[in-house]
């Protein structure tokens, strides 16, 4: 166990639809990060938080988005749903320590498994 | 971030050793290497990472030759449970940026 709860486990949905995602990092850990497997393309980096802001993008699209509540758990948003978007989805949080050796193990939460027919 | 390569797959029986090669010519001074796994579809999980020294922990040690440029995973006594995706990464940040997941290593180990 990492630490890291996602919820829904598992989400069925039609095309066109709206779901949410919600991921709770570990306790402490600041950085949450959104990651995205399917089949024909591996894992992705969609997006990161870092206390409340967002520091960084990867290959999210527009259709998609995220936020970091005060609490710190995140939730990501996808819209319009399509076939493509079925996959894997993936939230970690690190602590970022400062200190050297500049070490920030990400710990994974257990995924999200979104089906779009 | 430099890139890495890995075989595609490996097989190792139940009980010896699993060695697993990456390499990453490219690598600059100030690169980690960094293990994750990912057991079927579960969240990757940390395995090891090192600069230029070898490093051991309680799930594996991580030999990264002189010139830095390749690195093997060892897994010392492989069992059922270790049957994953291994994926070697190469990091030149603080720590604080996404990991770049390439396709990794699928090891299966054999009873």
């Amino acid at each position: 166990d990492s630490g890291v709860t996602q919820t829904p486990k598992h989400l069925i949905t039609a095309t066109g639809q709206r779901v949410t995602l919600r991921c709770s990092p570990r306790s402490g850990d600041l950085s949450v990060y959104w990651y995205q497997q399917s089949l024909d393309q591996g894992l992705q980096f969609l997006i990161q938080y870092y206390n409340g802001e967002e520091r960084a993008k990867g290959n999210i699209l527009e259709r998609f988005s995220a936020q970091q509540f005060p609490d710190l758990h995140s939730e990501l948003n996808l819209s319009s749903l399509e076939l493509g978007d079925s996959a894997l989805y993936f939230c970690a949080s690190s602590v970022e320590i400062s200190s050297p050796p500049p070490h920030n193990e990400q710990f994974f939460g257990p995924g999200t498994r979104l089906t779009v027919l | 971030d430099a890139k890495t390569t890995q075989p595609p797959s490996m097989d190792c029986a139940e009980g010896r050793a699993a060695n697993l090669p990456c390499n990453h010519s490219t690598i600059s001074g100030n690169e980690y290497v960094y293990w994750y796994r990912q057991i079927h579809s579960q969240g990757p999980q940390y395995i090891i990472h090192g600069l230029k020294n070898n490093e051991t922990n309680e799930m594996a040690s991580l030999i990264i030759t002189e010139d830095r440029k390749s690195s093997t995973l060892i897994l010392p006594h492989a069992t059922l449970r270790d049957t994953a995706v291994y994926y070697c990464i190469v990091r030149g940040d603080t720590g604080r940026r996404a990991l770049t997941f390439g396709s990794g290593t699928r090891l299966q180990v054999q009873p």
